[in-house]
């Protein structure tokens, strides 16, 4: 079965310019959640989207959005790019959302991004 | 969600059993522990979690303490490709998503 993939895998971009990142979850999967790595640092929570519905968000600023398509593949969107954007950007899918279950969450590949 | 403390780094050799601990004293009932790991430039990739009780699965063993405070996972016949950043995460995923909140992790190096 196929992963999580993501697309780019590479991306440079410069300061000011907007960028949009892209998941498929794994089949059946109904929850995408994104990360940001910066290096050195763990992932950090950015969204997570469950039935094309925003179920959480991180501490980042409106620069960051996403959204989830019908098909439960997701999109991320970076406006007016800072140079302190250059991250690895991780996608993770789960089967659900919520406190019922405990929804282990299967991650992507990444995005690198770098801005210049 | 509970704050979680691990050592920076440890070493292992290959073949024996690598014990990674992870300590999260404040840790509430309905809080479950997660482990994780991220081999370089890697997304990070579920391993086990775990509640009250013991778990094993076909990568690792999780031992929880009856208090809960700590845990401890096992990898058994640790081998080179263990080498990872290996990350304990504790949540109940409440406050909105199922975020998980990754701390800077053991760095794992397994050595001939």
């Amino acid at each position: 079965d196929a992963g999580v993939t993501q697309s780019p895998t590479h991306l440079i971009k410069t300061r000011g310019q907007h960028v949009t990142l892209r998941c498929s979850p794994i089949s059946g999967h109904k929850s995408v959640s994104w990360y940001q790595q910066v290096l050195g640092q763990g992932p950090q929570f950015i969204f997570q989207y469950y039935e094309k519905e925003e179920r959480g968000r991180g501490n980042f600023p409106d620069r960051f959005s996403a959204r989830q398509f019908p098909n439960y593949s997701s999109e991320l969107n970076v406006n007016a790019l800072l140079l302190g954007d250059s991250a690895l950007y991780l996608c993770a899918s789960s089967l659900g959302w919520g406190t019922s279950g405990t929804y282990e969450q299967y991650f992507g590949p990444g995005t690198r991004l770098t801005v210049t | 969600d509970a704050k979680t403390t691990q050592p920076t780094s440890m070493d292992c050799a290959e073949g024996r059993a690598a014990n990674l601990p992870c300590n999260h004293s404040t840790i509430s009932g309905n809080e479950y522990v997660y482990w994780y790991r991220q081999i370089h430039s890697q997304g990070p990739q579920y391993i086990i979690h775990g509640l009250k009780n013991n778990e094993t699965n076909e990568m690792a063993s999780l031992i929880i303490t009856e208090d809960r405070k700590s845990s401890t996972l096992i990898l058994p016949h640790a081998t080179l490709r263990d080498t990872a950043v290996y990350y304990c995460i504790v949540s109940n995923f409440t406050g909105g998503g199922n975020k998980l909140t990754f701390g800077t992790g053991t760095q794992l190096k397994v050595e001939l």
